[in-house]
């Protein structure tokens, strides 16, 4: 396990509404990513977060919106959802390091209806 | 932008070696990592290289070839445990750990 923790599991949404999923990062990590898997795909990058700031984003919405918190836990907010984006929500925690090593959470399955 | 290319599928039989290849197009490279994932469960980190060359771990190994763009997963002695998704992820164009993560390859483990 990677300590690492993720909230909810599972949850099932509808066309419109509003969703955030919340990350608990492994203890003495800094650093913050969340990422979008669909089925059958490789994880895709949403955006990062170092000591609260967003430092990296990848090719999402802005509809897509994140938090870190001074303990550097981290929520990751989708507004206006869309059939499209029903996937496993990943958070990964890692030191600010470059080396390619990240711990994952079992990840969020979100269903939009 | 960034593209990772490996192949969809692989079956071995329990035993054997088994190669992953991945290829790779950045518009920057810092270096390659490989994770693994079973059904159901989360990604986890295998190996990383920067710089060419291989590097073992156990039964694992990977390598990287920096002028060909080019990377591989080795297992050995594969188990049917190993019978996973692969993926090679490239960090970019900047020293942060953000991974662009290829397709992914399914290995299936017969015995």
């Amino acid at each position: 396990e990677t300590g690492v923790t993720q909230s909810p599991t599972h949850l099932i949404k509808t066309r419109g509404q509003q969703v955030t999923l919340r990350c608990s990062s492994q203890s003495g990590h800094n650093t913050v990513s969340w990422y979008q898997q669909a089925l059958g795909q490789g994880p895709q990058f949403i955006f990062q977060y170092y000591r609260e700031e967003e430092n990296g984003r990848g090719n999402f919405p802005p509809r897509f919106s994140g938090l870190q918190f001074p303990n550097y836990s981290s929520e990751l907010n989708v507004n206006a959802l869309e059939l499209d984006d029903s996937a496993l929500y990943l958070c990964a925690s890692s030191l600010n390091s470059g080396r390619g090593e990240l711990f994952f959470g079992e990840g969020s399955r979100l269903t939009v209806l | 932008g960034q593209s990772l290319e490996q192949p969809s599928e692989v079956t071995a039989v329990e035993g054997a070696i088994v190669q992953i290849n991945c290829t790779y197009q950045t518009s920057g490279f810092y270096g390659l990592s490989w994770y693994q994932q079973h059904d159901g469960g989360a990604p986890t980190f295998l190996s990383y290289n920067a710089l060419d060359g291989l590097e073992e771990t156990g039964r694992f190994s990977s390598f990287l070839s920096r002028s060909d763009s080019y990377g591989y997963l080795l297992l050995q002695e594969l188990q049917m445990k190993d019978s996973a998704s692969y993926f090679c992820a490239v960090t970019g164009n900047n020293a942060g750990n953000m991974l662009t993560f290829g397709g992914g390859t399914r290995l299936m483990v017969k015995p």
